[in-house]
């Protein structure tokens, strides 16, 4: 079956304006993630979305960062008046949700410019 | 908190060869789960292999496979038989029981023909 996709694949944007950042997790997955990779760094965690329990929002950087996901399926991260620091790949898995299944499938990321 | 150390930022191997990336960690969890992952240039992340903390026998999958010490934090990875299509970074990572991924910051491999 399809994996997690992620659109834009690439987003170019200039200082202070808005993104969104699109993530659709494989079907059936309840469980899902966002991730921050910067440059020369590890996958730091965001948010956590687990069916239709409160995210865990616990790594969300400032309040300019947010995200939402829409009938328990797609998700969109949401970056205001992005900052230069705010560069880095946004990658996205998901999970089936069960407690003994812990493996998250990733997809291939968004690589976000801010200039 | 869950921390996640790998020491080596650049490691290389010849083709054919065995090399081995080190990760340390640290949690105070009595069950977790640890995790190497691999990122290609395409920046898709391939699970590689997995370990879950209460098993005592060490993971294998065909040309990889882990050194898992418990009591000293430690969970290093062997690939045997290298290939050129090996290459790529390489995340050790922990999961803790709220089901969050704590990633090391990679080694980046190179396999030399």
């Amino acid at each position: 079956g399809a994996g997690v996709s992620q659109s834009p694949s690439n987003k170019v944007t200039e200082k202070g304006k808005d993104v969104e950042l699109r993530c659709d997790p494989i079907s059936g997955h309840t469980a899902l993630y966002w991730y921050r990779q910067s440059l020369g760094q590890g996958l730091e965690f965001l948010i956590y979305f687990q069916g239709n329990s409160a995210p865990d929002k616990s790594g969300l950087p400032s309040d300019r960062f947010s995200a939402e996901r829409t009938g328990g399926s797609v998700s969109t991260l949401t970056i205001q008046r992005t900052q230069q620091e705010d560069s880095a790949v946004y990658l996205c898995a998901s999970r089936p949700g069960g407690v003994l299944v812990v493996e998250q499938f990733f997809g291939p990321g968004t690589r976000l410019t801010v200039l | 908190a869950q921390t996640v150390t790998q020491s080596q930022p650049e490691m290389s191997v010849q083709e054919a060869e065995t090399v081995t990336l080190s990760c340390t960690y640290d949690t105070s969890e009595s069950d977790y789960y640890l995790f190497w992952y691999k990122q290609p240039p395409s920046r898709q992340m391939i699970l590689v292999i997995r370990q879950e903390a209460y098993k005592q026998q060490n993971a294998t999958e065909n040309r990889f496979s882990v050194n898992f010490q418990k009591a000293a934090k430690s969970f290093s990875l062997k690939i045997s038989d290298s290939q050129l299509g090996d290459a790529a970074m390489y995340f050790c990572a922990s999961l803790s029981s709220n089901y969050k991924l704590t990633f090391g910051k990679g080694t980046l491999l190179t396999v030399n023909p």
